[in-house]
């Protein structure tokens, strides 16, 4: 599975635009790129998936250049509500092992 | 809610007892995966069950731990003999296998504190 490098921590204020991206340059052909968003004693929570170019969902939008080397998660506005940590996961569709790294930990400030 | 769920959600134990912690997934979910997680750390994968079968365990998973999935629906994940180092957030995780874009979703998880 390949292997994803983000940033360990974000710092963001209320109502600015976060984007927080990851590099995945080994990613395979039938690989996908998940976000998942996780606060504190809580499980991760699935934020968005994609494969190629953009989608966007009521909550984020996942851009992926030609070459799906990276991938960057776009926070609109955010709020005090968006710090927490965010995990970038590539993987095979079907069976998926997810492989998480340390994540990048987003802190919004008033 | 008909999201994952997981019981119970805080457990503390002496070393050396016997723990359970069961999960349910979102019903129709043939996949189900248990993960740990440590203080600062993202999860890590323990165990895959599809359906029933378990068919992936990780190197984590020593032989003092075990699951099962009767029936294709909830799991168990037993600790026999817990150690002070098997304490952990124990995250449960279930998805449907529809080939790409497959996607697990997460319970709340059973936190552990061996004492």
């Amino acid at each position: 599975l390949a292997k994803t490098t983000q940033p360990i921590s974000m710092d963001s204020y209320e109502g600015q635009e976060v984007n927080i991206t990851c590099s995945h340059n080994n990613i395979a052909t039938n690989d996908y790129i998940t976000w998942y968003q996780q606060f504190p004693s809580q499980g991760p929570r699935f934020i968005i998936q994609g494969y190629k170019t953009k989608v966007t969902n009521e909550v984020a939008s996942l851009f992926i250049p030609a070459d799906r080397k990276s991938s960057t998660l776009s926070l609109p506005r955010v709020s005090l509500s968006d710090t927490a940590v965010y995990y970038c996961l590539v993987g095979a569709g079907g069976y998926n092992k997810l492989i998480f790294g340390a994540g990048t930990r987003l802190a919004v400030h008033p | 809610d008909t999201g994952v769920s997981q019981d119970p959600r805080h457990k503390i134990t002496k070393r050396g007892q016997n723990v359970t912690f069961r999960c349910d997934p979102i019903s129709e979910h043939n996949r189900l995966y248990w993960y740990r997680q440590t203080l600062g750390q993202g999860p890590e994968f323990l165990t895959y069950f599809q359906n029933e079968a378990q068919l992936e365990k990780s190197r984590l998973l020593s032989d003092r731990f075990s699951a099962e999935r009767p029936k294709g629906s909830f799991s168990t994940l037993e600790i026999q003999r817990t150690e002070q180092g098997d304490s952990a957030m124990y995250l449960c995780a279930s998805s449907l296998s529809a080939g790409a874009g497959e996607t697990q979703y997460f319970g709340p998880g059973t936190r552990l504190l061996v004492l």
